[in-house]
């Protein structure tokens, strides 16, 4: 059985950062591709970042040079490293394994985490 | 970045009825289109992907369409538990973006 379990949210400072991890059990996060996206309060969905089971690395404009999505084989885990946080940052985050289409051209979150809350507060 | 509209933003149905929601992408996406239902505290969870493929174990009475720039979700007989929140996400590229979501309420 496939499960995500996130962790790593609280309470951070503007400026600050914070490290989330996403555990993966059922399937090998190395041999997938692995997004993560947000969901302000009371706000709709928005995709952060993913990486392809080759290591390649995309994110979204709000966080380009301030998230950095990774992996670790060994632990089975996804993560994503947040720095110089904002307080529009303050968000569910949720993990999410993606599937390929059945003729690879494209993807959908098909798995999900039950999601981590990040508050970016003074 | 290309941006996806769904309409409306929310509505009012009854269950049994016929419930349509319709997502706009600005630029041609092919079928790279994936929809998603959401209830509160819940995760999102695949419906559609593909622009009409069902996602395994999603109830058949939910079906996708279109192509190119116009999709539609509908649900052909509304059920009590489809009430909840539904977006779109186009995945033709990155960055990859979601609608705004459409909220299904009870009549």
């Amino acid at each position: 059985e496939v499960q995500l379990v996130e962790s790593g949210g609280g309470l951070v400072q503007p400026g600050g950062s914070l490290r989330l991890s996403c555990a993966a059990s059922g399937f090998s996060v190395t041999g997938n591709y692995m997004s993560w996206v947000r969901q302000a309060p009371g706000k709709g969905l928005e995709w952060v970042s993913i990486i392809h089971g080759g290591g390649t690395t995309y994110y979204a404009d709000s966080v380009k040079g301030r998230f950095t999505i990774s992996r670790h084989s060994s632990k089975n885990t996804l993560y994503l490293q947040m720095n110089s946080l904002r307080v529009e940052d303050t968000a569910v985050y949720y993990c999410a394994r993606d599937l390929l289409y059945s003729d690879s051209s494209a993807y959908y979150h098909g798995d999900w985490g039950q999601g981590t809350l990040v508050t970016v507060s003074s | 970045d290309i941006q996806m509209t769904q309409s409306p933003s929310s509505l009012s149905a009854s269950v049994g009825d016929r419930v349509t929601i319709s997502c706009r992408a600005s630029q041609r996406i092919s079928s790279y289109l994936n929809w998603y239902q959401q209830k509160p505290g819940k995760a999102p969870k695949l419906l559609i992907y593909a622009a009409s493929t069902l996602h395994s174990g999603v109830p058949s009475r939910f079906s996708g369409s279109g192509s190119g720039t116009d999709f539609t979700l509908t649900i052909s007989t509304l059920r009590p538990e489809d009430f909840a929140t539904y977006y779109c996400q186009q995945t033709y590229t990155t960055p990859l973006t979601f609608g705004g979501g459409t909220k299904v309420e009870i009549k």
